[in-house]
């Protein structure tokens, strides 16, 4: 299967509520960062958690890294409508990013 | 802030052109990178660039794709020959290696087109 999966692959909620996106990974990381891209646009770094990090906070985001089960959350709070984007996680392995698949969020005022 | 920037933001080619897609890194990143983007697929590293030379490269950058940074500021990827499956954005990366750290800071993209 691929690295970095996120589910799930779309979400949609409203304004206000919060979003929660999941992702796994398979290799031994240096760190796993998400990043957000509005369609068609590049990609927006959002956080970056080290592999000996539990949880980081970054105004609305909050990222928990489990190391154990090779997984990684990315929560929303208080979602607002500008925050509809795609949202993939990426593991760190040397130079390069494996992202993932991606989960699409929409945020409906 | 400081961003990389991309040109040109969208380039249409005729298979089996040459072409050369330009990136300006941020001024004080020591690493680039280029990854690409086919339609409705995910992100794929391609190739990373430190102290002129190639750090990493996958399976895709195979001889038709090189790197090369020209002069201070510019980071290039160039397709020799383009194939219709080379249709994709194009986006550069840099970043400043800290401590282990490799936060990555992406372009807006290049949108390659081949006909």
């Amino acid at each position: 299967s691929q690295q970095g999966e996120e589910d799930p692959q779309a979400l949609s909620i409203q304004e206000g509520e919060n979003a929660t996106m999941n992702c796994s990974y398979k290799t031994s990381i240096n760190n796993l960062q998400w990043y957000r891209q509005n369609s068609g646009r590049g990609l927006v770094h959002l956080i970056l958690i080290r592999s000996n990090e539990r949880e980081k906070h970054s105004g609305r985001l909050r990222v928990t890294l489990d190391t154990s089960k090779k997984s990684s959350s990315l929560l929303i709070t208080a979602s607002r409508a500008a925050d509809t984007a795609s949202y993939f996680c990426a593991e760190t392995s040397g130079s390069r990013l494996t992202f993932g698949e991606g989960t699409q969020l929409t945020v409906n005022p | 802030e400081p961003e990389v920037t991309q040109t040109p933001s969208h380039q249409v080619t005729q298979m089996g052109q040459e072409v050369i897609l330009r990136c300006v890194p941020i001024s004080n990143h020591l690493y680039f990178y280029w990854y690409r983007q086919i339609l409705g697929q995910k992100v794929e590293f391609l190739v990373s660039f430190y102290n002129n030379e190639i750090s990493e490269k996958s399976e895709i950058f195979d001889d038709q794709f090189s790197v090369e940074r020209p002069d201070g500021s510019n980071f290039t990827l160039k397709i020799r020959s383009t194939k219709l499956e080379d249709s994709a954005m194009y986006f550069c990366a840099s970043s400043e290696i800290l401590r282990g750290h490799n936060e990555q800071f992406f372009g807006p993209g290049t949108r390659l087109t081949v006909l």
